[in-house]
């Protein structure tokens, strides 16, 4: 268990909707990352956070939105749906960015149909 | 912008057996880290070792070893004594140390099977 949870674990909506997805940092973690995994783009980074305020912003599409809590725990939002949008979306969290490693969630598996 | 290469889509070794899964680099950067995270079919990423590049001895934990040619932007994983719980997709992965980016920019992965 690395310490971050991820809910939920399964997601099945249909093209055109809009999906949150939750993650919750390990203890004391103040830096999260969103990155999805599909089947042709391997694992690409979408977003990070830190203490609030957003830090680095990668391939993220206009149609997503992330956001990070005062309680630290943050939010992606995927809206518009599109088929291509399936893939598993792991947030993961760090103490401090650029240092030491990130740990991961278990992911949420999004299904657009 | 940095990449990262991991040539073989797939290795297969035998139970007991070592194997060796190879990741290039390419970066202007000169610290930076370097990982290895494992992924099995429950589809967890696990971290299995880390490297930072100012270090030139290489990291171990248990099993698992890389070989760390920073001037030839090479950071490969031995695994030793493999076992059927080796079996998953490794992802080499590279992050700048501090400043920048500090997301982890991923190779497209290796599948590794054990053979019994």
């Amino acid at each position: 268990d690395s310490g971050v949870t991820q809910t939920p674990k399964h997601l099945i909506t249909a093209t055109g909707q809009r999906v949150t997805l939750r993650c919750s940092p390990r203890s004391g973690d103040l830096s999260v990352y969103w990155y999805q995994q599909s089947l042709d783009q391997g694992l690409q980074f979408l977003i990070q956070y830190y203490n609030g305020e957003e830090r680095a912003k990668g391939n993220i599409l206009e149609r997503f939105s992330a956001q990070q809590f005062p309680d630290l725990h943050s939010e992606l939002n995927l809206s518009s749906l599109e088929l291509g949008d399936s893939a598993l979306y792991f947030c993961a969290s760090s103490v401090v960015p650029g240092h030491g490693e990130a740990f991961f969630g278990q992911g949420t598996r999004l299904t657009v149909v | 912008a940095q990449t990262v290469t991991q040539s073989q889509p797939e290795m297969s070794v035998q139970e007991a057996e070592t194997v060796t899964l190879s990741c290039t680099y390419d970066t202007s950067e000169s610290d930076y880290y370097l990982f290895w995270y494992k992924q099995p079919p429950s589809r967890q990423m696990i971290l299995v070792i880390r490297q930072e590049a100012y270090k030139q001895q290489n990291a171990t934990e248990n099993r698992f070893s890389v070989n760390f040619q920073k001037a030839a932007k090479s950071f490969s994983l031995k695994i030793s004594d493999s076992q059927l719980g080796d079996a998953a997709m490794y992802f080499c992965a590279y992050r700048e140390l501090d400043t920048g980016r500090r997301a982890l920019t991923f190779g497209s992965g290796t599948r590794l099977q054990v053979q019994p």
